[in-house]
């Protein structure tokens, strides 16, 4: 079945220090594909999304292209703050015939120092 | 405009209690979602509504747990008999259409624990 990999965290960067979480995904048919954030004690956040290959989402200086030939889509930031301290979800949905169901990693807890 | 609002936000109770968690989707929110975070196995869907009607259950863990829609704008959750091993984070989500492009809206979660 559908699958997600994110890489092992926590991550411990200082602040403006250059971000990039890897995620990897196994899924037949054409997913879309997320990255969710999860601040201490809240829900989950769309943080961006890209819906076929090629594609990049972009939000709050976070990026990350959908790379259909390596099936990755790993998020970025040039420049990380503080406020950046969170769990980061990448995510997809639509494959294998599921229309909406969201497949998650396991999440990377980031850490940024100041 | 208002979120995806989950109630209560935190539940304690005794083990073999009845259990039930609330949502209020967005309004115009077709789909709904339920989910289970753990430590252990992370994020994982229970259940998802369009237009009320069940569509996906195969995540419902077994017969102690029941979801309802009975209407656009209200679901439950329901857990009965709990047990220690159902304490988790439930999250509620929704989405216009549930279709596979569109991103889901969460709540903020219920904090269950069952001692």
């Amino acid at each position: 079945g559908d699958s997600v990999t994110q890489m092992e965290g926590p991550v411990t960067l200082s602040e403006e220090a250059f971000l990039t979480i890897n995620c990897t995904y196994t899924a037949t048919g054409y997913p879309s594909l997320f990255w969710y954030v999860q601040y201490p004690g809240e829900g989950l956040q769309l943080l961006l999304k890209a819906t076929k290959a090629d594609d990049k989402g972009s939000n709050k200086g976070f990026e990350a292209t959908y790379r259909k030939e390596t099936t990755s889509f790993h998020l970025e930031k040039g420049s990380v703050q503080v406020s950046d301290s969170a769990v980061y979800f990448c995510a997809l949905t639509g494959g294998s015939g599921n229309t909406g169901k969201l497949i998650f990693g396991q999440g990377t807890t980031l850490q940024v120092k100041p | 405009d208002a979120g995806v609002i989950q109630s209560p936000r935190h539940e304690v109770t005794e083990m073999g209690q009845e259990v039930t968690l609330r949502c209020k989707p967005i309004s115009g929110h077709n789909s709904l979602f339920w989910y289970r975070q753990t430590m252990m196995r992370g994020l994982e869907l229970l259940i998802y509504f369009n237009n009320n009607v069940p569509i996906d259950d195969s995540g419902m863990p077994e017969d102690r747990f029941s979801a309802k829609m009975p209407n656009a704008s209200f679901s439950t959750l329901k857990i009965q008999p709990s047990e220690p091993r159902d304490s988790a984070v439930y999250f509620c989500a929704s989405s216009p259409t549930g279709g596979r492009e569109q991103p889901q809206h969460f709540g903020d979660g219920t904090r269950l624990s069952i001692l």
